[in-house]
């Protein structure tokens, strides 16, 4: 099966700092991968989510590339805001024939 | 659509009562999947269902978990007996199969004594 792992664990920044969280991914299958984000006692909501004919993709200050030969994808969040405190879960997955496998998830602390 | 409605959102029991979670998917949606969260172990699939059938439950931790999907607009996930141990937050989510998406519920805090 999917194998994801994810770092850092924690991250703490300076509120107008860039941050980026990393993701490896074990199975050459998989063609989906998604990036959510989770308050404190919420739900995971998706934020972005790229696919596998892609290596990037951006939606205002927050971005997702992806590199299949390495098998490595990445979040990067420009110009950080306290709002953006949450823990971030990526995942992976072969849609249609596997669920997500999610990544252990990064706290992301944005100090003001 | 008021999205995915899992109920109920709060659960405290004692050790070896029945506990059973319910979930209802989003209209449309053909795929439904069961989730738990610990701080330990993250977020990790249980089960999940295409067309109301299981495709893999391999994520069940043992007989004292099961889950069915009677109809596309309802799902259980029942823990008998319950042992502090499954104390943790479990989630439903439901997507349209092929898409990747997934929409999850607010969620099923269990709490066992």
């Amino acid at each position: 099966g999917e194998n994801v792992e994810q770092h850092p664990s924690t991250l703490s920044v300076q509120e107008g700092d860039s941050a980026v969280i990393k993701c490896t991914y074990s199975d050459s299958a998989s063609n989906y991968f998604p990036w959510y984000k989770q308050e404190l006692g919420k739900r995971p909501q998706l934020i972005i989510d790229i696919r596998s004919n892609v290596g990037e993709k951006k939606d205002q200050r927050i971005a997702v590339t992806l590199n299949k030969t390495a098998k490595h994808f990445s979040l990067h969040i420009t110009e950080t805001q306290p709002e953006d405190s949450a823990v971030y879960f990526c995942a992976a997955t072969d849609t249609g024939r596997r669920a997500l496998t999610f990544g252990s998830g990064t706290r992301l602390q944005v100090q003001p | 659509d008021a999205g995915v409605i899992q109920s109920p959102r709060h659960e405290v029991t004692e050790m070896g009562q029945e506990v059973t979670l319910r979930c209802k998917p989003i209209s449309g949606h053909n795929s439904l999947f069961w989730y738990r969260q610990t701080m330990m172990r993250g977020l990790e699939l249980l089960i999940y269902f295409n067309n109301n059938v299981p495709i893999d439950d391999s994520g069940m931790p043992e007989d004292r978990f099961s889950a069915k999907m009677p109809n596309a607009s309802f799902s259980t996930l029942k823990i008998q007996p319950s042992e502090p141990r499954d104390s943790a937050v479990y989630f439903c989510a439901s997507s349209f199969r092929g898409t990747g998406e997934l929409f999850f519920g607010e969620g099923s805090r269990l709490t066992v004594l």
